[in-house]
C-alpha cells in the first residue's frame, strides 16, 4: 500500500543534543510537510516542500532545519533540543495543494 | 489571521445516537476544509475533503458540509460506533499549501 513512514516512532533525546527524524513516502506526492502537535493541541506546520523549493513558516524558531535530498525523503533537524520541542511531530505529503495524507508521527521525548 | 473553532471541546454519546462536530473559521478566504480522525498516540486520518466550490462531501456513515461565507464546517456521524471513538479535527487550507487546525473535539461513543 502507498503509504507515508516515519522514523522512529518514538525517539528520546537528551536536552541540548541534536537529533533527526526521517518521513519517507511512496506515494510520489510533491509536496511534504513537516508538523509539530503538542499534547492536546492543534498541529502547527512548521515548513513544507513544494518539489525543491523549501518554505519555512515565520514563526518556526532556528533550530529546526528539514532537508529534502529527493521527492521520496524528508527529514526534520532540532539542532538543539530543549524541552519545550518535546511533541508529535507529523509528516504530511499531497499532490500539488490537494488533500494531506499523514504519517504516523515520531513521538520526541527531552531529558 | 486565520482562527479555527471547533465546538464542543469533547462529547460522549451512546453507541446508535447521531452526531454533529463543528467547526468555524474567521477568515472565508479559504481553498479547501478537511477533516481528520486522530486516535490516542497516532497521526491524522483523513476523512474529507470539501473544496471551497462545494456545499458537501460524503463518506460512508459521515458527512461533511461547507458554508464558506458564515465561515462553518459540520460533520456529521451517523448511527456512531464504539470504533468511532476518537479525536476529530478540522483544517482550512489557506494559500501557500498551508492548514490551519482547530484544536478538535475529543469523541467518545459508549457501547
Amino acid at each position: 500500500d502507498a503509504m507515508v513512514i516515519q522514523n522512529p516512532r518514538y525517539q528520546v533525546t537528551q536536552f541540548g543534543k541534536p537529533v533527526t527524524l526521517s518521513c519517507s513516502q511512496t506515494l510520489n506526492h510533491n509536496v511534504m510537510y513537516w508538523y509539530q502537535q503538542k499534547s492536546s493541541q492543534a498541529p502547527k506546520l512548521l515548513f513544507h516542500y513544494y518539489d525543491k523549493d523549501f518554505n519555512n513558516e515565520a514563526d518556526t524558531p532556528d533550530n529546526f532545519q528539514s532537508r529534502r535530498p529527493n521527492t521520496s525523503f524528508c527529514f526534520l533537524d532540532i539542532r538543539s533540543p530543549g524541552l519545550g520541542d518535546a511533541a508529535m511531530y507529523l509528516c504530511a505529503t499531497s499532490v500539488f495543494s490537494n488533500e494531506q495524507f499523514f504519517g504516523p508521527g515520531t513521538r520526541l521525548t527531552v531529558l | 489571521k486565520q482562527e479555527v473553532t471547533q465546538i464542543p471541546a469533547a462529547l460522549s454519546v451512546p453507541e446508535g445516537e447521531n452526531l454533529v462536530l463543528n467547526c468555524s473559521f474567521t477568515d472565508s478566504a479559504i481553498y479547501n476544509l478537511q477533516w481528520f480522525r486522530q486516535d490516542p498516540g497516532k497521526g491524522l486520518t483523513s476523512l474529507l475533503l470539501i473544496q471551497s466550490s462545494q456545499r458537501e462531501q460524503t463518506s460512508g456513515r459521515l458527512n461533511a458540509s461547507l458554508d464558506k461565507s458564515s465561515g462553518r464546517s459540520t460533520l456529521y456521524i451517523a448511527a456512531s460506533q464504539p470504533g468511532d471513538s476518537a479525536t476529530y479535527l478540522c483544517a482550512v487550507r489557506l494559500e501557500g499549501n498551508k492548514l490551519v487546525f482547530g484544536a478538535g473535539t475529543i469523541l467518545r461513543v459508549k457501547s
